[in-house]
C-alpha cells in the first residue's frame, strides 16, 4: 500500500541554525502538503504544493515539490524556540478523494 | 471563528464502556476526517463524510461509528472501548476545490482505555 517516508525522524539543533527535512513516497503524487504539530495541538497546514518542481515559502518555511513526484523537501531557516514540534508530510490518498496519508513526522528540537 | 472544536479534551474510559468524541466545525465545510494518532506515528484516517448523511471508512475504521446528520456535526462512536484505542483523536474539515486537501484540524481528544 502507499506509504510516505520522513526523514529525519528527529532533529536536535541550536537556534539559529537552518533545517531540512524531505518525504519520499511510494507513489506519485499531485500534491504535497506540510504540517506542523505544536505539542498539545493538532496540526496546522503551513504548506501546500500543486505542481511538480514548484518552490514556495511560507516566511523562514520553503517546501519544493519534488520533479519526480514522489519526493518533497521543506527547508527551514535561522530556527528559533518556537519551531519547536512535529513537522509532518502529507499527500493524497489513494482512491479517496480528499482524505490524506501522513508520513510519521520529524520531531524538531530548538536550544536556544 | 472556532474553527474546528472538539470535546472533551481528555478522557479515561474503562474497557467495555462506549463515549462519543464530539466535534463541530463553523466554517460551513462539506468535509469532515477522523483521524487517530499513535506516539510517534502519524495520523490514521478513521471515517469521513462528504456531506450530510453521507459517510465512509477510512484506513482504521474497526471499533468505530460515525454519523452526520447535519453539515456542522460529526461525531464519533467507541462502542466497546479497548486498551488499543487508546490514542490521540483529531477531527479535521475542507472545502471542496482545489483547497480540499488544505484541511482544518481540531486541538484532539486524548483517550486512555484502562
Amino acid at each position: 500500500g502507499q506509504q510516505l517516508n520522513q526523514s529525519p525522524q528527529s532533529m536536535f539543533i541550536q537556534e539559529g541554525e537552518d533545517v531540512s527535512m524531505n518525504c519520499t513516497s511510494s507513489s506519485i503524487f499531485n500534491t504535497w502538503l506540510w504540517y506542523k504539530q505544536d505539542p498539545g495541538e493538532g496540526p496546522v497546514l503551513l504548506i501546500a504544493l500543486y505542481k511538480a518542481g514548484e518552490l514556495t515559502s511560507n516566511g523562514r518555511l520553503t517546501a519544493q515539490f519534488g520533479i519526480t513526484r514522489k519526493d518533497s523537501f521543506l527547508n527551514i531557516s535561522a530556527s528559533i524556540p518556537s519551531d519547536v514540534g512535529i513537522y509532518f508530510c502529507a499527500g493524497p490518498f489513494e482512491g479517496s478523494q480528499g482524505n490524506l496519508i501522513f508520513g510519521k513526522g520529524t520531531k524538531l528540537s530548538v536550544k536556544p | 471563528n472556532a474553527g474546528v472544536t472538539q470535546t472533551p479534551k481528555f478522557r479515561i474510559l474503562k474497557i467495555g464502556q462506549s463515549m462519543t468524541l464530539q466535534c463541530a466545525q463553523d466554517m460551513n465545510h462539506n468535509y469532515m476526517y477522523w483521524y487517530r494518532q499513535d506516539p510517534g506515528m502519524g495520523l490514521k484516517l478513521i471515517y469521513y463524510s462528504v456531506g450530510a448523511g453521507i459517510t465512509d471508512k477510512g484506513e482504521v475504521p474497526n471499533g468505530y461509528n460515525v454519523s452526520r446528520s447535519t453539515t456542522e456535526d460529526f461525531p464519533l462512536r467507541l462502542e466497546l472501548a479497548a486498551p488499543s484505542q487508546t490514542s490521540v483523536y483529531f477531527c479535521a474539515s475542507s472545502y471542496p476545490g482545489q483547497g480540499l486537501l488544505e484541511a482544518f484540524f481540531g486541538q484532539g481528544t486524548r483517550l486512555t482505555v484502562v
